[in-house]
């Protein structure tokens, strides 16, 4: 069984391009997280969705970062415009319903933004 | 809002020795404590959890402990393998507010020297 996609695995930009990073949770899983993880900051929830609505955002950094989740099979995090600051390793995490304690971690995507 | 606190940053040890990684958190409202493990390149891997009814729980060579008056909790692998050398993380949730959101603690490396 495919566990969370991400992609893409590498990304890089320059300052003041739009980023899109993509999410396909787990098959059935019904909740998704966005993280972001920095040597600063560690590993901090940007956002999280339940049966595709947003739930709690209020670890998203500022107005430029915004995330989507048009279906049960995929999410969008969107950084407009990107910063040097945005540089991270972003991850998706999905779980199998809002009372399932465990997440699951995709890859991550990490993003350079020069 | 909640704070984990880990230590040691770095722990080496021999193989076949045990290691230990605390953790301490500051919201007694917190039921929820799970630990990932990261390899490079790869997301966080739930490898176990604790919840706050439970003292301890023990899944081979791993175990997980938990003092809800102390509000610490610890993790505990025995019979060290090359193969456990990765990042470690703690985390705590407070389920009952109905917020997913996982707060992580800084990480610790844990390097098993063969």
């Amino acid at each position: 069984d495919a566990g969370v996609i991400q992609s893409p695995r590498h990304e890089v930009t320059e300052m003041g391009q739009e980023v899109t990073l993509r999410c396909k949770p787990i098959s059935g899983h019904n909740s998704l997280f966005w993280y972001r993880q920095t040597m600063m900051r560690g590993l901090e929830l940007l956002i999280y969705f339940n049966n595709n609505v947003p739930i709690d955002d209020s670890g998203m950094p500022e107005d430029r970062f915004s995330a989507k989740m048009p279906n049960a099979s995929f999410s969008t995090l969107k950084i407009q415009p990107s910063e040097p600051r945005d540089s991270a390793v972003y991850f998706c995490a999905s779980s199998l319903d809002f009372a399932t304690y465990e997440q699951y971690f995709g890859p991550g995507t990490r993003l350079t933004v020069t | 809002g909640e704070n984990v606190e880990q230590h040691p940053s770095t722990l080496s040890v021999q193989e076949g020795d045990s290691a230990v990684i605390k953790c301490t958190y500051s919201d007694s409202a917190s039921n929820y404590f799970p630990w990932y493990k990261q390899e490079l390149g790869k997301g966080p891997q739930l490898i176990i959890d604790i919840r706050s009814n439970v003292g301890e729980k023990k899944d081979q060579r791993i175990a997980v402990t938990l003092n809800k008056t102390a509000k610490h909790f610890s993790l505990h692998i025995t019979e060290t393998q090359p193969e456990d050398s990765a990042v470690y993380f703690c985390a705590a949730s407070n389920w009952d507010t109905g917020r997913r959101a996982l707060t992580f603690g800084s990480g610790t490396r844990l390097q098993v020297q063969p």
